[in-house]
């Protein structure tokens, strides 16, 4: 079986503070690819990052980094300073090799000034 | 062109009503998408679309009808739906076929009430 897992539902920070969701993956393929995106208030989903299952290399870009370990099963978001624009709902997603995504069921940041 | 547009935004039909939802793209996309997503849950796939040839469907009640009529069409027909079928619905595309590895690009949805 595959599956997501955010087990965060809200988490709420101070503008200027640091924030991690935590997302978690089960799946016996042994490609497989991960996707984190986010959904403003305004409705459309927006794509952030993909890796592959053979990079485990970490990535940043800008205020935004992600922290993929296999031997964890775990693809974390940090979001560094956030702001108050990084209010949204954040959606961690496996694609299986149907290619079919399989959505964790999200995790609302909501960022005060 | 790097977006998806859907049309209406916003659409209130009866349940006797017949209706049709559209997306577009022009990005070359070969793999095109319907979901459907309830306040405060994960989108939920309905359809997929793979080099204009519908390649998946979820065991969507036949009341909802998918159409590709080209590679950067896809319509969406609404026929005697249920108020329990008011959702968003998103269309996304993604660049090659639909088992290919790649992110999918999603539009602003279309917020449907049935009433």
């Amino acid at each position: 079986a595959q599956k997501v897992t955010q087990a965060q539902t809200e988490i709420s920070v101070v503008e200027k503070e640091d924030v991690t969701l935590d997302c978690v993956y089960e799946t016996r393929d042994t490609t497989y690819y991960l996707f984190w995106y986010k959904q403003p208030p305004s409705g459309e989903l927006v794509f952030l990052i993909r890796r592959n299952s053979f990079d485990e290399q970490n990535e940043i870009s800008g205020r935004y980094s992600w922290n993929f370990q296999k031997s964890t099963s775990s693809f974390n978001f940090t979001i560094t300073a956030s702001q108050v624009v990084d209010s949204a709902v954040y959606f961690c997603a496996l694609q299986n090799q149907g290619g079919k995504l399989i959505f964790g069921q999200g995790t609302e940041l909501s960022v005060k000034p | 062109d790097t977006e998806v547009t859907q049309t209406p935004k916003h659409l209130v039909m009866g349940m006797t009503n017949k209706k049709s939802l559209k997306c577009e793209q022009h990005m070359g996309h070969r793999a095109m998408y319907w979901y459907k997503q309830k306040a405060k849950k994960p989108p939920e796939l309905m359809f997929v679309y793979s080099y204009e040839k519908l390649s998946i469907n979820e065991s969507v009640p036949s009341r909802f009808s998918p159409e590709c009529p080209n590679s950067s069409l896809l319509n969406l027909h609404l026929h005697a739906l249920q108020p329990e079928d008011s959702a968003l619905y998103l269309c996304a595309s993604s660049p090659q076929g639909a088992q290919a590895p790649y992110e999918q690009y999603f539009g602003p949805g279309t917020r449907l009430t049935v009433t």
